[in-house]
């Protein structure tokens, strides 16, 4: 099993909901990622657990909590959203986060649309 | 401040010719570059990817070429077929640190 699994593959939200974004991994990899893409944009790192503790916060706003409830998974709350937060949530993985020259896999990404 | 760039938005390339994708980066610390090949509305996908201490490496039809002393890299897909086309990004990193994604470039095969 090779595959990051994001869910669900799109969401639309009004700025007054609660949603949770889903990733799972079966790979045995110890680093999971949170990135949010904007069209025509590179992909900007959001989040990154290291064996299942929060690593790096981008200076993410706190309308956006992540949690990693066991080491094959890793979710992303959503609460308060602003339409500009629309975009591709991805979701990646790596196997050792110690070791340098580390490739992540990602997920497909949800597309979420703020209303 | 962009450190890995694509100067090139897009590129379009017959099938069968070679496709040359190039990124420049600024941060000569960068030990490790990666390229990523993404398809609208899904994840990107790892292609290939290359040390530091090497200036080539090399895949089936795709190859990344790695110029230290002028801070770029290029990947080459020979030959091009209609399903390379995608937008490929590069990336770089150093150390175990955080990957950091170059803008894209849109390749188009043309039949």
């Amino acid at each position: 099993d090779t595959e990051v699994t994001q869910t669900p593959k799109h969401l639309v939200m009004g700025m007054t909901n609660k949603k949770s974004l889903k990733c799972e991994q079966h790979m045995g990899h110890r680093a999971m990622y949170w990135y949010k893409q904007k069209a025509k944009k590179p992909p900007e790192l959001m989040f990154v657990y290291s064996y299942e503790k929060l690593s790096i916060n981008e200076s993410v706003p706190s309308r956006f909590s992540p949690e990693c409830p066991n080491s094959s998974l890793l979710n992303l709350h959503l609460h308060a959203l602003q339409p500009e937060d629309s975009a591709l949530y991805l979701c990646a993985s790596s196997q050792d986060p110690r070791r340098r020259n580390e490739k992540l896999f990602f997920g497909s990404g949800t597309q979420l649309s703020v209303l | 401040d962009q450190q890995v760039k694509q100067n090139s938005p897009s590129l379009s390339v017959q099938e069968g010719r070679i496709s040359i994708l190039n990124c420049d980066y600024t941060n000569s610390m960068f030990d490790y570059f990666l390229w990523y090949k993404k398809y609208p509305a899904e994840g990107p996908t790892f292609l290939i990817s290359i040390s530091s201490i090497k200036d080539k490496n090399e895949d089936g039809r795709f190859t990344v070429f790695l110029n230290k002393s002028a801070k770029h890299l290029s990947l080459h897909i020979v030959p091009s077929q209609p399903g390379d086309s995608a937008v490929y990004f590069c990336a770089a990193k150093v150390g175990n640190e955080k990957l950091t994604f170059g803008t894209g470039t849109r390749l188009t095969i043309i039949p």
